[in-house]
């Protein structure tokens, strides 16, 4: 398996520009969702999603867009970026049948110019 | 969700034990107790977790108060590796519940020293 992955690494955006973060799982999970970190703090919910073709707001939901068509991906999008979307972004997903636990992915690290 | 509070900072040594506090005097019967940790630049990676009995596995062992109102997490043998934010926090369990969202607060920033 190869876990939670994270398309791209690293972006730098221009304020106005719109981008997708990509995120893709491959454990058949039902529940993912997507969080920021800023630097030094802790990490915040944007949107989540607890099946197919259904998603939630988390804590810090604006100037950002999901959808989830497939089990496996999440994509996040940012609309118009602006500078105060500069952030480390986290994907997840849960395995919600025994656990609990949530397996993040290795981040996105956006910047807005 | 019910609070957690956990120190800002601790140092351990190398090859000694590290037991981390965090405090939860709000839970509710049905939150569980679950330690995540983060290390530099990747992201969050679970730990352990527990409702009221304590738990062990490959990576820690957590002791939770008769109470249930704080938890310590231990890791038996520190290694520089072990360097990282560690996270408290205390959840209802199951996908449909309403708390099932990872709130994460500032954490204990664990440095390994040699």
């Amino acid at each position: 398996n190869a876990g939670v992955t994270q398309t791209p690494k690293f972006q730098v955006l221009k304020t106005g520009q719109s981008m997708t973060l990509q995120c893709a799982q491959d454990m058949n999970h039902e529940y993912m969702s997507w969080y920021r970190q800023d630097p030094g703090m802790g990490l915040r919910l944007i949107h989540y999603s607890v099946g197919a073709g259904i998603t939630d707001q988390g804590e810090v939901p604006n100037g950002y867009n999901v959808s989830r068509s497939t089990t496996e991906d999440f994509p996040l999008r940012l609309l118009s970026a602006a500078p105060s979307q500069t952030s480390v972004y986290f994907c997840a997903s849960t395995d919600s049948l025994s656990t609990d636990t949530q397996y993040f992915g290795p981040g996105t690290r956006l910047t807005v110019l | 969700d019910a609070k957690t509070t956990q120190p800002t900072s601790m140092d351990c040594a190398e090859g000694r034990a590290a037991n981390l506090p965090c405090n939860h005097s709000t839970i509710s019967g049905n939150e569980y107790v679950y330690w995540y940790r983060q290390i530099h630049s990747q992201g969050p990676q679970y730990i352990i977790h527990g409702l009221k009995n304590n738990e062990t596995n490959e990576m820690a062992s957590l002791i939770i108060t008769e109470d249930r109102k704080s938890s310590t997490l231990i890791l038996p043998h520190a290694t520089l590796r072990d360097t990282a934010v560690y996270y408290c926090i205390v959840k209802q369990m199951g996908i449909k519940a309403a708390g099932n969202k990872l709130t994460f607060g500032g954490g204990t920033r664990v440095l390994v020293k040699p």
